[in-house]
C-alpha cells in the first residue's frame, strides 16, 4: 500500500520565478492538504482540497494555488517566488471526515 | 499568535528511560490532538492521537495524556530506545474532521546510549 508520495523532492529556484509541486495521496484517500513548513517551525496551513475544489484556505497570499485532480492527487503552484517561500512543501492526505492526516516525504524548495 | 506550544525545544534522555514531551495550547475549540515524529529529510509519521473524550490513550511504547481543564497533553515514551530520537510535533484541531491541524514548533529529542 503506496503511502503519500511527493514530487520533485528537491527544487532550486530565482526569485520571481514560478514552481509547481506534486502530490499523490494514500490509497483510498480523498482529500489533500498542503501545509509549508519553515526552518526551526512546525507545519503551517496552506489549503485543502476535496472533490477537486478547494475547501479551507490558511493565512497564505494568492500567489499559492492548487489544484485536485479526478484521481485525487494535486498540485500546489507557487507564483512570483520570493525568497521566504524557501522551506519544505509538505502534502498530507486523509479521508473526509477523520482526523488524522499521512504526511509525504516533502518537496525541499530553495529560491535564490 | 501561537495556539499550540512547545515549549522545550530540545530534550535529552539516556536508552531505556521514561522520555516525556510536553505541548500546551490555548484555543478551547480544539478538540482532537495528534503527536508526529519527524526524522531529516522524510516527512512527519504519525504516531498516536486522543480525542477529548478521552484523558489517555496507549499504544505500545506510546502513551499520550490529555487534561483539558489545564489544556496540557504529553506524550511519554517508555523505554525510551536511541532510533526514538528525532523531532516530534504536537498538533491540534477543532471539531468537525478534516480540518487544517495547528502544530507546535517541535521538540528535538536525543535518545543517548
Amino acid at each position: 500500500d503506496a503511502g503519500v508520495t511527493q514530487s520533485p523532492t528537491h527544487l532550486i529556484k530565482t526569485r520571481g520565478q514560478q514552481v509547481t509541486l506534486r502530490c499523490s495521496p494514500k490509497s483510498g484517500h480523498d482529500t489533500v492538504s498542503w501545509y509549508q513548513q519553515a526552518l526551526g517551525q512546525g507545519p503551517q496551513f496552506i489549503f485543502q482540497y476535496y472533490e477537486e475544489e478547494e475547501r479551507q484556505r490558511g493565512n497564505f497570499p494568492d500567489r499559492f494555488s492548487g489544484h485536485q485532480f479526478p484521481n485525487y492527487s494535486s498540485e500546489l503552484n507557487v507564483n512570483a517566488l520570493l525568497l521566504g517561500d524557501s522551506a519544505l512543501y509538505l502534502c498530507a492526505s486523509s479521508f473526509l471526515g477523520r482526523e488524522t492526516q499521512y504526511f509525504g516525504p516533502g518537496t525541499r524548495l530553495l529560491v535564490l | 499568535d501561537q495556539q499550540v506550544k512547545q515549549n522545550s525545544p530540545s530534550l535529552s534522555v539516556q536508552e531505556g528511560r521514561i522520555s516525556i514531551l510536553n505541548c500546551d495550547y490555548t484555543n478551547s475549540m480544539f478538540d482532537y490532538f495528534l503527536w508526529y515524529k519527524k526524522y531529516p529529510a522524510e516527512g512527519p509519521t504519525f504516531l498516536i492521537s486522543i480525542s477529548s473524550i478521552k484523558d489517555k490513550n496507549e499504544d505500545g511504547r506510546f502513551t499520550v495524556f490529555l487534561n483539558k481543564s489545564a489544556k496540557h497533553l504529553s506524550l511519554h515514551i517508555v523505554p525510551s530506545q536511541p532510533g526514538d530520537s528525532a523531532v516530534y510535533f504536537c498538533a491540534a484541531s477543532p471539531p468537525s474532521g478534516n480540518t487544517p491541524l495547528v502544530f507546535g514548533k517541535g521538540t528535538r529529542l536525543s535518545v543517548i546510549a
